[in-house]
């Protein structure tokens, strides 16, 4: 299995542009999350979703979008990047399961992407 | 709303000394529990996990965490620290379902040989 996958690894952006960060995992995984990373901050949860074709809003979902079309796959579009938005971002995904399984809702994240915007 | 507190932010220890690190949540219900390691320019890994049944959790790397209900606390420990434990460390709680997970600030540890 190669987990969850993510790219680009690195991007630059200017104020203004859109674009998608990818994220994919082989685990059939129900549950599929975006999170950014900034100094000091630890990981803000950005949207989550919970199946195919159902997303909610995380703690920072401002400037986001999502969707969720297949299990394997739940990109993140930056519809108009701002410098707030330099980041790094973890895509991750976890085992709904039954009852007190013991791998339910471990997370298992991606490598990242790292994005600056300019 | 759920919260984590991770008091201590950025922890200097000298190789084989004890490690303790604090993380306390915010949530009166049933909670899941959680420690994330993170390696320089790596991705967060899971250390221990906690769900139910007996509150002292042992983990990878001769980690353990202690859920001390009556105190909302999962500290982490480790008897004597390697300079390869170098890392931030990440505190989580999922409370009532899948509803939204909760990390700490994160805890930069390093470790002089």
């Amino acid at each position: 299995n190669a987990g969850v996958t993510q790219t680009p690894k690195f991007q630059v952006l200017k104020t203004g542009q859109s674009m998608t960060l990818q994220c994919a995992q082989d685990m059939n995984h129900e549950y599929m999350s975006w999170y950014r990373q900034d100094p000091g901050m630890g990981l803000r949860l950005i949207h989550y979703s919970v199946g195919a074709g159902i997303t909610d809003q995380g703690e920072v979902p401002n400037g986001y979008n999502v969707s969720r079309s297949t299990t394997e796959d739940f990109p993140l579009r930056l519809l108009s990047a701002a410098p707030s938005q330099t980041s790094v971002y973890f895509c991750a995904s976890s085992y709904k399961g039954p009852g007190t399984s013991g791998n339910r809702y471990e997370q298992f994240f991606g490598p990242g992407t790292r994005l600056t915007v300019l | 709303a759920q919260s984590v507190s991770q008091h201590n932010h950025h922890v200097i220890l000298s190789e084989a000394a004890s490690l303790e690190l604090g993380c306390n949540y915010s949530y009166g219900g049933t909670v899941n529990l959680f420690w994330y390691v993170q390696y320089p320019g790596q991705h967060l890994q899971l250390l221990l996990k906690y769900f139910s049944g007996d509150p002292l959790v042992k983990g990878i790397k001769g980690f353990e965490a202690e859920f001390i209900k009556s105190k909302f606390s999962f500290n982490l420990r480790k008897p004597s620290v390697q300079w390869s434990d170098t890392a931030e460390y990440f505190c989580a709680v999922i409370s009532g379902g899948y509803q939204k997970v909760t990390f700490g600030t994160g805890t930069k540890l390093q470790v002089i040989p």
